[in-house]
């Protein structure tokens, strides 16, 4: 099956724990990207990238790091540093600015 | 803000009647997309219009752009309770932005 793999699909996070989560695709697309989205919120660009090894900072990149080693995969760190981190988060990719091809989501938690 | 507005928030149908949402946004764009999102999933691409098109149709949906007034709109026909989701628009603006910029979305509920 092609498409986008994120996971794991709920997420605990303790106080000043670092978090990663995974996202993988198979389409071959260059670009992939990280969104946060709070309940009744649309979509808020954290990272993105459009090429292998090099990632550009969306509107709300502080606290987040991010790492694009192999074109399939582009996983998401949640810092300590964010200090309000409980949101559900999707993983996209896709080829231009054409159609986005979206993960199933992530959602993320303070314990 | 450069994103896209949807207009209304929040829509409640019977099964058969049209659905209709309303995007607008603020500077030229390249194109305009419409996503569906259902509860707790990701955002699955409806259909996309570009800049110099006025109007498309995809099934049981039907997308105009209008440049002069910055706005779209997405029409459902018939709706189903399947319909039932929230649904975003997405511009990808000319202006240097190199990503898509999403609204907040209308969230449509179909009643059997």
């Amino acid at each position: 099956d092609g498409g986008i793999t994120q996971s794991p699909k709920y997420l605990f996070r303790k106080e000043g724990q670092n978090v990663t989560l995974s996202c993988e695709q198979n389409l071959n697309h260059d670009a992939m990207y990280w969104y946060r989205q709070d309940p009744g919120q649309g979509l808020r660009l954290i990272y993105y990238s459009q090429i292998v090894n090099d990632f550009q900072k969306g509107d709300i990149a502080e606290g987040y790091s991010v790492s694009r080693e192999k074109k399939e995969s582009f996983p998401l760190t949640v810092t300590s540093a964010q200090k309000n981190p409980t949101a559900f988060y999707l993983c996209a990719s896709g080829t231009g600015n054409e159609k986005l091809f979206f993960g199933s989501g992530t959602q993320l938690s303070v314990l | 803000s450069q994103q896209g507005e949807e207009d209304p928030q929040a829509l409640s149908i019977q099964e058969g009647e049209n659905a209709t949402m309303n995007c607008s946004y603020k500077t030229s764009i390249n194109n305009l997309q419409w996503y569906r999102q259902n509860s707790g999933r990701g955002l699955v691409h409806l259909i996309l219009i570009r800049s110099n098109e006025r109007e498309k149709h995809s099934g049981r949906l039907r997308v105009t752009l209008d440049t002069s007034k910055k706005s779209s709109s997405l029409l459902i026909t018939a709706s189903r309770a399947a319909d039932t989701a929230s649904y975003f628009c997405a511009t990808d603006f000319n202006s240097g932005y190199s990503t898509l910029t999403f609204g907040k979305g209308t969230m449509l509920l179909v009643s059997p």
